[in-house]
């Protein structure tokens, strides 16, 4: 398996402009996470999904960010409008729980987002 | 405060030990665990332990694991400077499979 992956790896974009990540987690994963991470805040969570559907968004900072899973196989996530200080590396995660008692969770490289 | 701290910083020798600490908040924790970010890469586990358990090894990684204080540690013997990378310690409570960070700690690995 080619592991989580995540586009583009990189994004700049202005103040206002809409921004969409996109993540495909391993085949066969039921879980798939959405992070921030910043130097001021470290490593945010900021979605999960179980099987497609969202299950806790309290990580989200605001309505200008959303998250969509359609299928198993893709999910992004949607900053509109952008501002500067959502300027971070995107993580997208994902995990399965079957047979396992312990969780491992798998992350893509990162979208490394600035807002200009 | 938060449910997962570590120190951010800790700068050791080529050929010395490191060992990263960290203190959690929640008695019910069930998995314990380390992962290594690299840069410019995302997380990847490094080890885990669970929680009715006090030491484990790993070639030249060893977790202890103190529940009455709520400490957890990784230690590196021979610390080279690939292991130059922030270590993430987070632990997952009884039936739920979501790990809860902490902030990292970034090791610098010098000649």
């Amino acid at each position: 398996d080619a592991g989580v992956i995540q586009s583009p790896r990189h994004e700049v974009t202005e103040m206002g402009q809409e921004v969409t990540l996109r993540c495909k987690p391993i085949s066969g994963h039921d879980y798939l996470f959405w992070y921030r991470q910043t130097m001021m805040r470290g490593l945010e969570l900021l979605i999960y999904f179980n099987n497609n559907v969202p299950i806790d968004d309290s990580g989200m900072p605001e309505d200008r960010f959303s998250a969509k899973m359609p299928n198993a196989s893709f999910s992004t996530l949607k900053i509109q409008p952008s501002e500067p200080r959502d300027s971070a590396v995107y993580f997208c995660a994902s995990s399965s729980h079957r047979g396992l008692a312990y969780n491992e969770q798998f992350f893509g490289p990162g979208t490394r987002l600035t807002v200009l | 405060g938060e449910d997962v701290e570590q120190s951010l910083f800790l700068s050791v020798r080529e050929g010395d030990s490191s060992v990263i600490n960290c203190t959690y908040t929640d008695s019910s924790s069930t998995y314990l665990y380390w992962y290594k970010q690299e840069p410019g890469a995302g997380l990847q586990l490094l080890t885990y332990i669970f929680s009715n358990m006090d030491m484990k090894q790993d070639q030249r990684l060893t977790v202890l694991l103190n529940k009455k204080d709520k400490h957890l540690s990784l230690r590196i013997a021979d610390t080279q400077t690939g292991d130059s990378a922030i270590y993430f310690c987070a632990e997952s409570i009884g039936g739920s499979y979501i790990p809860t960070f902490g902030r990292g700690t970034s090791l610098i690995v010098h000649p």
